[in-house]
């Protein structure tokens, strides 16, 4: 079963500019995982944000988590072709037994 | 240092044979979790492994599918009879710990098409 609902489901954009995906969840989490996924091939880890936390950043990646509203979202900011990819949150439970539930992804073109 | 390694890359069943998806994971790595990628469910947890026993089994589909950890370092994933439904990505990955802080690292997938 889904943990996670990405919005959008696709986003395209030009090069240069940022792109905003979103990611809302059902159950209280430990923490949430940001991925990525090139077409045809696995996925890779982005970011991690623990509940305690309200926002992250790493290299041109921002992340923000509203625990409150169960909601996250991943920024992209000046946006390159090679962004282009499958980008997916995944959720671990206050358990913390490693059981990481993704979402349904959203879709990412990015036009040079 | 390589990455979590997955064979076979590409495969093509006939309905009713055997399948058997093979991963090794990443030296020094503890757990590993078998996911299955359709357009239709998405990413879904099939199950996970934490110091070579199953914890979590929850998402394995029925009967069929059966996974092992023969040893630390080497995981099987197999079908059988395989069906046309279960043509999917199927990925393994693997972490430190249990995963619920740290990294996951992903395989490439093995792409199984049952005809």
């Amino acid at each position: 079963s889904q943990q996670g609902e990405e919005d959008p489901q696709a986003l395209s954009i030009q090069e240069g500019e940022n792109a905003t995906m979103n990611c809302s969840y059902k159950t209280s989490i430990n923490n949430l995982q940001w991925y990525r996924q090139n077409s045809g091939r696995g996925l890779v880890h982005l970011i991690l944000i623990r509940s305690n936390e309200r926002e992250k950043h790493s290299g041109r990646l921002r992340v923000t988590l509203d625990t409150s509203k169960k909601s996250s979202s991943l920024l992209i900011t000046a946006s390159r072709a090679a962004d282009t990819a499958s980008y997916f949150c995944a959720t671990v439970p206050p358990s913390n037994t490693g059981k990481l539930i993704f979402g349904q992804g959203t879709t990412l073109q990015v036009k040079p | 240092d390589a990455g979590v390694i997955q064979s076979p890359r590409h495969e093509v069943t006939e309905m009713g044979q055997e399948v058997t998806l093979r991963c090794k994971l990443i030296s020094g790595h503890n757990s590993l979790f078998w996911y299955r990628q359709t357009m239709m469910r998405g990413l879904e947890l099939l199950i996970y492994f934490n110091n070579n026993v199953p914890i979590d089994d929850s998402g394995m589909p029925e009967d069929r599918f059966s996974a092992k950890m023969p040893n630390a370092s080497f995981s099987t994933l197999k079908i059988q009879p395989s069906e046309p439904r279960d043509s999917a990505v199927y990925f393994c990955a693997s972490s430190r710990d249990r995963g619920g802080g740290n990294t996951i690292y992903f395989g490439e997938g093995s792409w199984l098409t049952v005809v």
